[in-house]
Parts: structure tokens; C-alpha cells; sequence
């Protein structure tokens, strides 16, 4: 089954650029597409990017989303970052009859 | 705007059954393409889905869950419940309802989701 692995944590700057990787194994994972949520501490995960590169509603167009299928990696790229986009980001997928999710990325803006 | 609240209970005790609902507002359970998805969320760890329920009552489990899974409706109430059987300390987690958006591949994607209820399972 498609295993989705993440960076636990990644840091920069605000006003700088951070891609937080996706990498799948033991499948495809564009097959499916791919998801990418928000959870800020204390909160419930929200959209951020559906369909590998569709933002959800209201979601700034500094969060993009892309998919690599030589490396099979999927991406999330925040730029211009900023304090608020401090917080856990989940990507998800789906393979043969079941979601899988990322085991997450913690996102830290110094 | 469609909102999900989940409710039960905080405690349960090992090997007990937790049953967990979901209520939806905004919109119809019977609504064409409504589909919720319970997921859930052990502390300080990753998300994990659960099962999903759609407008035509069908059912999807995850497969490692699938025997101690049942997801139901009542379309009067405009609720979703899960229940979990046998459960143990591993069951441990933040719980989630979250509506499934219909997408051209796979499952779909989830939003919104509820604010999220924690059960505990200790005895």
C-alpha cells in the first residue's frame, strides 16, 4: 500500500520560501492526487491544497502545491512565509480503497 | 456554510464499545455528492481515516479497522455515527468528522471538519 513520508520539521524565515516534501512508496502518488491540510496547535486540520495543486477557499496564493512523478514526491511551497503559517502540515492520498496520510510536517517560522 | 459537530464520550474503558456522532448542519446527509468521513488523531501523533459514509448509504472501511468499524446514518437527525468495538489504549485520540468532498480522483478531500472530540480509553 502507498506509504506517504514527510520531514517531521523544516524552519525559516518569515518573508522566506519552504517546500515540505511528500514522498510516496509502494505506489504511484499521483494515481490518486494529492491532498495537503493545515492544523495549527489546539485546532482541527483545515484544506490547503486538493487535487495536488488546487487551493481550497480562501487560502492565500502563497501556499501552492505540485507533483513530481519521476521522484515521486509531491510538494507544498508556502513563500513569503509568515508567523501565522507556523503549524503541523499533513499531505494525503488514496490507495486501493483507503486514505492514507502523511505522518506530517512541523513547520516552525523563526 | 456546512458545519460538523462530533459528540461522545470523554472516558471509555478497555474492551467497551465507543460509539461517537457526528451532527451536520447546512446541509442534507441525503444531498447528492454528501459524503463524512470520521478520522482521527491519537495525541501528538498523525492523522488517520477512519471510514466514510456518502448520500446513497455506501460504506468504506480502512481495511486495518475494518472489523471493529461500523458507520451509520440517521437521515432524521442529520447524524453520522461510528462505533468502535473492543476498544484499548491505542484507540486514544482526537476524533474527527470532516465532510468528503467529491474529487475526479480517489476519495476525495476533506472540508471542513468538526472541531474535534478527545476519548480517552482507560480503565
Amino acid at each position: 500500500n502507498l506509504l506517504l513520508t514527510q520531514p517531521r520539521s523544516v524552519s525559516e524565515s518569515p518573508g522566506k520560501t519552504v517546500i515540505i516534501s511528500c514522498t510516496g512508496s509502494g505506489g504511484d502518488i499521483d494515481t490518486y492526487g494529492v491532498q495537503w491540510y493545515q492544523q495549527r496547535p489546539g485546532s482541527a486540520p483545515t484544506i490547503v491544497i486538493h487535487d495536488d495543486n488546487e487551493r481550497g477557499s480562501g487560502v492565500p496564493g502563497r501556499f501552492s502545491g505540485s507533483v513530481d512523478i519521476s521522484s515521486n514526491t509531491a510538494s507544498l511551497t508556502i513563500s513569503g512565509l509568515q508567523t501565522e503559517d507556523e503549524a503541523d502540515y499533513y499531505c494525503q492520498s488514496y490507495d486501493r480503497g483507503s486514505v492514507t496520510f502523511g505522518g506530517g510536517t512541523k513547520l516552525t517560522v523563526l | 456554510q456546512v458545519t460538523l459537530r462530533e459528540s461522545g464520550p470523554a472516558l471509555v474503558k478497555p474492551t467497551q464499545t465507543l460509539t461517537l456522532t457526528c451532527t451536520l448542519a447546512g446541509s442534507s446527509l441525503k444531498s447528492n455528492g454528501m459524503s463524512v468521513s470520521w478520522i482521527r488523531q491519537p495525541p501528538g501523533k498523525a492523522l488517520e481515516w477512519l471510514a466514510r459514509i456518502n448520500w446513497e448509504d455506501v460504506k468504506i472501511y480502512n481495511p486495518s479497522l475494518t472489523t471493529r468499524l461500523t458507520i451509520s446514518r440517521d437521515t432524521s437527525k442529520n447524524e453520522v455515527a461510528l462505533m468502535i468495538t473492543d476498544v484499548g489504549p491505542l484507540d486514544t485520540s482526537t476524533y474527527y468528522c470532516a465532510r468528503t468532498r467529491p474529487a475526479p480522483r480517489g476519495l476525495g478531500w476533506f472540508d471542513p471538519w468538526g472541531q474535534g472530540t478527545l476519548v480517552t480509553v482507560s480503565s
